[in-house]
């Protein structure tokens, strides 16, 4: 079992609309939580961090965090073509050690 | 984002070459990293340095070697590599390594060896 696992997609969401993406983790203790976007040859950057279960809301963006189902999920409301880019889950586990998803490559179709 | 710089930002080595990686971080932060990226995986932790002492090697191979001056510069000298060692390299900073501290990311070397 992957320590961090995402669909790879493409998900593919009209502008407009709200896009879903969504990550599992193993280690259940796991103690925070972080979402990045990458644009197609750039680093990544930091969208969101959450360490308590519930929702974070930053703008358009809402983590959503549920260490009992060992769930996080990122909503991006009112989706913009310049969303589009893979977005990285990543994960600190019991050791100090962030994980981090292969990613879940977003296409905003104008 | 300016806070985390890395030079060169593409490379082309040779198997027999040896070349320097420069990350420096310009965020007061007290941790570094090195990651690999290659396509289609998940961002591979290499290396991790703490108030300039490695905590973190994970199992990379010793054709990889970091070093770490200060809090605020980062190298990897690679010498004698593979073929499937083309990535790209990223150096990330925090200020500590507390669940609660955030990486911040460079813009990544281009490594391509033939």
């Amino acid at each position: 079992q992957k320590e961090v696992e995402q669909n790879s997609g493409p998900l593919s969401v009209p502008e407009g609309a709200i896009a879903s993406l969504n990550c599992t983790y193993s280690d259940r203790v796991s103690q925070s939580f972080f979402w990045y976007r990458q644009y197609s040859g750039k680093s990544p950057e930091l969208i969101m961090s959450i360490y308590s279960n519930g929702d974070k809301e930053d703008g358009r963006f809402t983590a959503q965090l549920n260490k009992a189902s060992q769930y996080v999920s990122l909503l991006i409301r009112d989706s913009q073509p310049s969303d589009s880019a893979t977005y990285l889950c990543a994960v600190n586990n019991r050791h100090q050690k962030v994980t981090f998803g292969t990613g879940t490559k977003l296409q905003v179709i104008p | 984002e300016t806070g985390v710089t890395q030079t060169p930002r593409h490379l082309v080595m040779g198997m027999t070459n040896k070349k320097s990686l420069k990350c420096e971080q310009h965020l007061g932060h007290n941790a570094m990293y090195w990651y690999k990226q290659s396509a289609k995986k998940p961002l591979e932790l290499m290396f991790v340095y703490n108030f300039k002492e490695q905590t973190e090697n994970n199992s990379v191979p010793s054709r990889f070697s970091p070093e770490c001056p200060n809090s605020s510069h980062l190298f990897l000298h690679l010498h004698t590599l593979q073929p499937e060692d083309s990535a790209l390299y990223l150096c990330a900073s925090s200020q500590g390594t507390a669940f609660t501290d955030t990486q911040y990311f460079g813009p990544g070397t281009r490594l391509t060896v033939l």
